[in-house]
């Protein structure tokens, strides 16, 4: 399978700890989107990475997030003291070129935090 | 600040019968225009996108969508739905021109529900 992959599926932690999650993009695709989806809303964006720099972060985020993408490749996003309110499902998207392009998204983290 | 707006939430329709979505978008620069579409237990895909030249723009499996510009509109449009057309739709939207811009804006989404 080419397209966008992400690891793991399905998280359950405990409030408090930490969680990262891994994206792997379209192989030629050289920008990186992250974003959050909850229950009855549509994606909201987290961040964004051109090659290996982090373009863009929301406001949204607080500092508890952290994403990298350290050779321009896969994509890490870490969650530190996890909230209940963090329960969502964080999704990763990948595209070529400008802003115009299509954003190719994978199947997405659930992320339960109890 | 970018803002999209879904006003239908749940569209319930038989096969054959005319869909219209509506999504209109705050943003006072030029824009690029996207639908997309998520299928049951499936990923989200492209349906269409606007950038620029002619505002009628043909997407897959017979949707189009329409940009008035005026309007700050792009409402989606299929005239005769089916059974798998039965998906979610989100309407976004992301800064155009020579910007840089990657983050892209979604609306809340519309969920068409065809009955057989």
């Amino acid at each position: 399978d080419t397209g966008v992959s992400q690891n793991p599926r399905h998280k359950i932690t405990k409030r408090g700890q930490n969680v990262t999650f891994r994206c792997d993009p379209i192989s030629e695709h050289n920008r990186l989107y992250w974003y959050r989806q909850t229950l009855g809303q549509g994606p909201e964006f987290l961040t964004y990475f051109q090659n290996e720099a982090q373009l863009e972060k929301s406001r949204l985020l607080s500092d508890r997030f952290s994403a990298e993408r350290p050779k321009g490749s896969f994509s890490t996003l870490e969650i530190q003291r996890t909230e209940q309110g963090d329960s969502a499902m964080y999704l990763c998207a990948s595209s070529f070129g400008r802003g115009f392009n299509e954003q190719f998204f994978g199947p997405g983290t659930r992320l339960t935090v109890l | 600040a970018q803002s999209v707006s879904q006003h239908n939430h749940h569209v319930i329709l038989s096969e054959a019968a005319s869909l219209e979505l509506g999504c209109n978008y705050s943003y006072g620069g030029t824009v690029n225009l996207f639908w997309y579409v998520q299928y049951p237990g499936q990923h989200l895909q492209l349906l269409l996108k606007y950038f620029s030249g002619d505002p009628l723009v043909k997407g897959i499996k017979g949707f189009e969508a329409e940009f008035i510009k005026s309007k700050f509109s792009f409402n989606l449009r299929k005239p005769s739905v089916q059974w798998s057309d039965t998906a979610e739709y989100f309407c976004a939207v992301n800064a155009g021109g020579n910007t840089n811009a990657g983050k892209s804006t979604f609306g809340d989404g519309t969920t068409l529900t065809v009955k057989p």
